[in-house]
């Protein structure tokens, strides 16, 4: 089945910890995105990549970082820098960015982060 | 700035029409989504629209008017499930492309 997987479902933070958060997809999909979810508000961009080896910053990219050395794989570390890290965290890719009908985002299934 | 309003909530009965508004202002449009996402999981793609009109799809259409920077999902013949929020999103190009996403309309659908 083609599709986008996270991991883990729950992950927990203790204070000064970096943590790392998977995704990845088989859709063959050139782009792929972060995003950060808060209750009450919309969706944020935390990195993107378009190509792989190749990231860019998103809104709210402070104390967050990436990597993409596989088209599968796009990895997001939280580092002890971001200091309100608790939200659920979702995970996106789309197909070739500039060609019509590949603009769709499709998303998986997300991990809530939890600092304990 | 980019921006993007929804209402935050909105309630409607089991068989009725439910029609969700979204107004935006962005440079660079490219296209709007809406999407569903049930509490505690990823939003789902609904539709996306990036010309002028109405698009129909089963239950659910969606119009976009980028003139008046407007659209709006379109909701037949509600069901429970259908107890979700749902989130428009502005696709626009700023060099690269981004996606814009609105805080989302929590819909509640009641027997």
């Amino acid at each position: 089945d083609g599709g986008i997987t996270q991991s883990p479902k729950y992950l927990f933070r203790k204070e000064g910890q970096n943590v790392t958060l998977s995704c990845e997809q088989n859709l063959n999909h050139d782009a792929m995105y972060w995003y950060r979810q808060d209750p009450g508000q919309g969706l944020r961009l935390i990195y993107y990549s378009q190509i792989v080896n190749d990231f860019q910053k998103g809104d709210i990219a402070e104390g967050y970082s990436v990597s993409r050395e596989k088209k599968e794989s796009f990895p997001l570390t939280v580092t002890s820098a971001q200091k309100n890290p608790t939200a659920f965290y979702l995970c996106a890719s789309s197909g070739e960015r500039a060609m019509v009908g590949q603009e769709t985002q499709y998303f998986g299934p997300g991990t809530r982060l939890l600092v304990l | 700035g980019q921006n993007i309003d929804q209402p935050t909530e909105m309630t409607a009965t089991e068989g009725a029409i439910v029609q969700i508004n979204c107004t935006y202002q962005t440079s660079g449009f490219n296209g709007l989504f809406w999407y569903q996402q049930h509490a505690g999981e990823a939003p789902t793609f609904l539709s996306y629209n990036v010309l002028d009109g109405l698009e129909e799809k089963g239950r659910f259409s969606s119009f976009l008017s980028r003139s008046k920077g407007y659209s709006y999902l379109l909701l037949k013949e509600l069901q429970m499930k259908d107890s979700a929020s749902y989130l428009c999103a502005v696709r626009v190009s700023t060099g690269g492309f981004k996606t814009i996403f609105g805080a989302g309309t929590r819909l509640f659908v009641k027997a």
